[in-house]
């Protein structure tokens, strides 16, 4: 298996663009999870699914943030309109059952200027 | 509420020497307990896990015993090599086979040769 793979690796944006991140789960994974990670704030989740449906969003920091898991394949998280307070590395990981730990993509560096 | 207290780092030792990075946590019920690691550049990767009281869990040399009486999960290793040089977190996951992880703040540690 590939694990999990995330798009783009890095992602630089001018302020006020929309932003899509992109993740594909491990094949078979019931959870996914979007985590946002910064120097300031350390690890935090932002939102989870389980078999595609969003359980727990109380994490998005704003309406500015959406995130869709249109199939058990794949998953986006956007921003719009973008700001220089979203830079950060997202994480995307994927899990079978919560309790057995995370898998972890690579995550994407976002810088907004 | 649940969460994870991990040591301040960074964490500077010499190769060979004995690591402890403190971990404990605060949690209704029986959570299951995570150590996951981060090198530069990538995502987390999960290291060990204990789900059950006096559970030890070990990988790579790692090794942590879940503490109920002490609700503690201390990460040790008795002789750190460069390539060990890594951000380190402690996490809990409290839902069993739902919710998610809870992540600590992340000890850095560098071993110098």
């Amino acid at each position: 298996d590939a694990g999990v793979i995330q798009s783009p690796r890095h992602e630089v944006t001018e302020m006020g663009q929309e932003v899509t991140l992109r993740c594909k789960p491990i094949s078979g994974h019931d959870y996914l999870f979007w985590y946002r990670q910064t120097m300031m704030r350390g690890l935090e989740l932002l939102i989870y699914f389980n078999n595609n449906v969003p359980i727990d969003d109380s994490g998005m920091p704003e309406d500015r943030f959406s995130a869709k898991m249109p199939n058990a394949s794949f998953s986006t998280l956007k921003i719009q309109p973008s700001e220089p307070r979203d830079s950060a590395v997202y994480f995307c990981a994927s899990s079978l059952l919560t309790g057995y730990g995370y898998t972890f993509g690579s995550g994407t560096r976002l810088t907004v200027v | 509420g649940n969460s994870v207290t991990q040591m301040e780092g960074p964490v500077t030792l010499s190769e060979e020497a004995f690591l402890t990075i403190n971990c404990t946590y605060t949690a209704t019920g029986y959570p299951s307990l995570f150590w996951y690691v981060q090198y530069p550049g990538e995502g987390l990767q999960l290291l060990l896990k204990a789900t059950k009281a006096d559970d030890k869990g070990s990988n790579k040399g790692f090794e942590a015993t879940y503490r109920k009486e002490t609700t503690s999960f201390h990460l040790e290793k008795g002789s750190v090599q460069v390539s060990d040089s890594a951000v380190y977190f402690c996490a809990l996951n409290y839902g069993g086979s739902q919710g998610n992880l809870i992540f600590g703040k992340g000890t850095k540690l560098s071993v110098k040769p």
